[in-house]
């Protein structure tokens, strides 16, 4: 059975860190890229990033472009979101979640965790 | 970047009849459209990946179609557990993977 499980979010203040894990299991984690999603309470999905399956590619939504760090480690069956210079809007549920056949580009996610919320306020 | 526009952004339908929900993109994604559906309290769900292809384990009940810009999903019998919010999602052209902003379908 594949599971999803993300932690690490909380309550950060504006400009600070927060570090996202996933822990990944039921399949063959580096055969996968893998993403990061972000919901808004209440609202709609905003796709946030991407690593491919060895996590030598990875892409970013403009928004979190140069604040915010994809990463994977494949030994620890484990995804990963460095999260700097947080601001107001980034407060959100994020989920990590599957690519269904991608390496190295985007499809339809299968899977998804059940989400970690961070809350981004002073 | 490409923009998915869902509509209505509420429908309202009574148990056993179908809905119609849509999603239309700013430029052509091919049939790199996929569908989910979310109840609250819950991750979304795969319903419907390149276009028309349901996932595994999603009663035939719901069906997809369309390419380019239009795209439709159809359920055609509704049940209780069919209420919930559905997103597109296109990935054609990516980044960014863009979503739709959700169709709310409602008990009538």
């Amino acid at each position: 059975e594949v599971q999803l499980v993300e932690s690490g979010g909380g309550v950060v203040q504006p400009g600070g860190s927060l570090r996202l894990s996933c822990a990944a299991s039921g399949f063959t984690f580096d055969d996968y890229a893998m993403h990061w999603v972000r919901q808004v309470p209440g609202k709609g999905l905003e796709w946030v990033s991407l690593i491919s399956g060895d996590g030598g590619s990875t892409y970013y939504v403009d928004s979190v472009k140069g604040r915010f760090t994809i990463s994977r480690d494949n030994s620890k069956n484990s995804l990963y979101l460095q999260m700097n210079s947080l601001r107001t809007e980034d407060t959100a549920l994020y989920y990590c979640a599957k690519d269904t056949v991608g390496y190295t580009y985007a499809s339809e996610f299968d899977y998804w965790g059940q989400g970690t919320l961070v809350t981004v306020s002073s | 970047e490409i923009v998915m526009t869902q509509s209505p952004a509420t429908l309202s339908v009574s148990p056993g009849e179908r809905a119609t929900l849509s999603c239309r993109a700013t430029q052509s994604v091919s049939s790199k459209l996929a569908w989910y559906q979310q109840k609250p309290g819950q991750a979304p769900r795969l319903l419907i990946y390149d276009a028309s292809t349901r996932a595994a384990g999603i009663p035939a009940r719901f069906s997809g179609s369309g390419s380019g810009t239009e795209f439709t999903l159809t359920i055609s019998s509704l049940q209780s557990e069919d209420f919930a919010v559905y997103y597109c999602q296109q990935y054609n052209n990516w980044p960014p993977v863009t979503f739709g902003q959700g169709t709310k379908l409602e008990i009538k």
